[in-house]
């Protein structure tokens, strides 16, 4: 199975809002709201960031949104800061009762 | 605090063996599902296998599938990976991860500080 489609990179300047798409299929993104994303910074291991498509784990910055449209997932960064700047990775449940994950986004804060 | 401690990485002959351990702390280790997830230098994400609760369920992703095996002991709070039939393909940084909510291993919540598995001749 393909990974998720994140694109490869966006970036934004501080206070500025960006934000990430990740796309599915009707099997896993269109199917579950198990859809969750993680900030990963250089060589450092995965943070979760939101789980069930749009919750907020306790300690989270709501400056973190997540939502998700048929196939398509997104997570939205408002308020841009410099530490946000890392990888993100959408994942989710599928069909066949494993987890896919996108192939990654890289956020560049200007 | 959670904390999640893999073990057991290192440089092996395409062919051989290895396996992993993550020693769980912080947490009823039995409530939870847990996972392997890994990342090969420069890449993204591959969740690898999925282990319930009780042990008594397993899930692997196709690329694993007849070559690793997931399980856990619930009295030592610790998860396992055994890898067989190694290839290079299967170099990468193996994180141990707990499941968010509990049952289904679906969301991660918390993850091991990663240990790197090479293989190479």
């Amino acid at each position: 199975q393909s990974a998720l489609t994140q694109p490869a990179s966006v970036s934004g300047s501080p206070g500025q809002s960006i934000t990430i798409s990740c796309t599915g299929t009707s099997s896993d993104v269109g199917a579950h709201n198990s859809v969750s994303w993680y900030q990963q910074h250089p060589g450092k291991a995965p943070k979760f960031m939101i789980y069930d498509v749009s919750n907020r784990p306790s300690g989270v910055s709501n400056r973190f949104s997540g939502s998700k449209s048929g196939n398509t997932a997104s997570l939205t960064i408002s308020g841009l800061q410099a530490e946000d700047e890392a990888d993100y990775y959408c994942s989710s449940y599928t069909n066949s009762r494993t987890v896919i994950f996108g192939g990654g986004t890289r956020l560049t804060v200007l | 605090e959670v904390q999640l401690l893999e073990s057991g990485g290192g440089l092996v002959q395409p062919g051989g063996s290895l396996r992993l351990s993550c020693a769980a702390s912080g947490f009823t280790f039995s409530n939870y599902a847990m996972s392997w997830v890994r990342q090969a230098p420069g890449k993204g994400l591959e969740w690898v296998s999925s282990i319930s609760g009780s042990g008594g369920s397993t899930y692997y992703a196709d690329s694993v599938k007849g070559r690793f095996t997931i399980s856990r002991d619930n009295s030592k709070n610790t998860l396992y990976l055994q890898m067989s039939s190694l290839t290079a393909e299967d170099t990468a940084v193996y994180y141990c991860a707990k499941d968010a909510l509990g049952t289904i291993p679906d969301q991660f919540d918390y993850w091991g500080q990663g240990t790197l598995v090479t293989v190479s001749s």
